[in-house]
């Protein structure tokens, strides 16, 4: 079946390091690639996504690249603050039928501490 | 644009006691619904999800049910709540495949 890895945590940095969280899945099909990510107390938001091979998804800093020879979507920020701690979830799709739910296959999460 | 509520925010129940979550989603139409279970400091279960009013699809068996008696209304229940019940409980929606979450009602049993 569908399947997520990423790296275990925690994640400790210093504020301005670069960051890198491993992800990789199963590579049954094409699947769509998300990155969530969860803040203390709250629930996930999407942080950004690629439908397609060699797709790039972006947003406030952080980057994924959809690398369907590796079968990897590593998240990647240049340089973190101290508001980027959170909890980091990797996520693949599945089927495209709404009928047989749009299920996501998520991984176990890895929680990022970023110190002052 | 489209949003989604959650309550409680936050309940505690003695074991044994009924329990009622409840999901809404505002500004789409027949979307895809789910329910989640985070435990402490673990990654997600799905537990439910649903395609359409009155159709529900059970993940995992368990002690919880859940029900959808309007297009964007979603319910999660149980009849008698279990120290296991404890968690995070998240709400989702989607159209595609972009799953969309609500702020999680967290629910401590004791």
């Amino acid at each position: 079946g569908n399947s997520v890895t990423q790296m275990e945590g925690p994640v400790t940095l210093s504020e301005e390091a670069f960051l890198t969280i491993n992800c990789t899945y199963t590579a049954t099909g094409y699947p769509s690639l998300f990155w969530y990510v969860q803040y203390p107390g709250e629930g996930l938001q999407l942080l950004l996504k690629a439908t397609k091979a060699d797709d790039k998804g972006s947003n406030k800093g952080f980057e994924a690249t959809y690398r369907k020879e590796t079968t990897s979507f590593h998240l990647e920020k240049g340089s973190v603050q101290v508001s980027d701690s959170a909890v980091y979830f990797c996520a693949r799709g599945g089927s495209w039928v709404k009928a047989a739910g749009n299920k996501l296959t998520f991984g176990g999460g890895t929680r990022v501490l970023v110190k002052p | 644009s489209q949003t989604i509520h959650q309550w409680p925010a936050t309940l505690v129940q003695p074991v044994g006691s009924p329990l009622s979550l409840e999901c809404t989603v505002e500004g789409t139409s027949n979307p895809n619904l789910y329910w989640y279970r985070q435990a402490a400091g673990r990654g997600l279960q799905l537990l439910f999800y649903s395609v359409g009013i009155g159709q529900i699809s059970s993940e995992v068996p368990q002690n919880l049910s859940a029900s959808r008696p309007q297009d964007r209304q979603f319910i999660l229940s149980s009849k008698k709540l279990l120290l296991s019940d404890s968690g995070f409980y998240l709400c989702a929606w989607s159209v595609k495949e972009t799953q969309y979450f609500g702020p999680g009602t967290r629910l401590l049993v004791l």
